[in-house]
């Protein structure tokens, strides 16, 4: 069965540091990782991935893909109160998108 | 203005009522989703459609139907609520190849009483 985990469930931080989100994924036709911000309503996408260790950077955020190891991480340095989201990830193996559960961070002024 | 739109933007309703969500776009994209957000179960998909000939089924279609009634309006009913339904719906529509990003509309929120 395609699965899409994400971790950690959720994270609380000061403005300035710097975070980790993870997204693990068992497919059986890989084609791309999806990254998605959701705020108060609609996600909003972030980045595609489809090859191994070519990091995508936007600002302050970037994200890197290891198919090897079946993971992608989204980086986010030197955050900000605006940057207080739900991250999604999601996979589509097929014609169907798989999302994971999100990761909801909150960042503290 | 929006360019996926969903209508109505809320909604209460009661138990065995047929309710209907409407999602425009102006996009131009093929492909059309509806999902469903339910908190700790992330975005799940119901129904897909790649044109108004082609509708196939998602993760979760039970309790649902859809119309593709153009390239730009696709319609999600259910035809007896029950309150497990109640939910945040979301449209999205993509362009071209199945893997490419999503983009959604503003969602709707369904309480089912």
């Amino acid at each position: 069965e395609d699965k899409v985990v994400q971790s950690p469930l959720s994270l609380v931080v000061h403005e300035g540091d710097t975070v980790t989100l993870n997204c693990s994924y068992e497919v059986t036709n890989f084609r791309s990782l999806l990254w998605y911000k959701q705020e108060k309503k609609a996600p909003t996408f972030l980045f595609m991935l489809t090859s191994s260790g070519i990091e995508k950077k936007s600002g302050r955020l970037s994200s890197i893909l290891d198919k090897k190891e079946l993971f992608s991480i989204l980086n986010i340095t030197a955050t900000q109160t605006g940057d207080s989201a739900v991250y999604l990830c999601a996979v589509p193996p097929g014609n169907q998108f798989y999302f994971g559960t999100g990761t909801s961070l909150t960042v503290i002024p | 203005d929006a360019d996926v739109t969903q209508t109505p933007r809320n909604r209460i309703t009661k138990t065995g009522k047929r309710i209907m969500l409407e999602c425009s776009q102006t996009k131009g994209h093929d492909r059309m989703y509806w999902y469903r957000q339910d908190p700790g179960l992330g975005l799940r998909l119901i129904y897909y459609s790649f044109d108004v000939k082609d509708i196939n089924k998602g993760e979760i279609s039970d309790g649902y139907s859809v119309s593709r009634q153009a390239q730009a309006k696709f319609s999600l009913s259910l035809e007896s609520a029950i309150p497990n339904q109640t939910a945040l719906y979301f449209c999205a529509t993509s362009p071209g190849l199945a893997f490419n990003e999503q983009f959604f509309g503003p969602g709707t929120r369904l309480t089912v009483l």
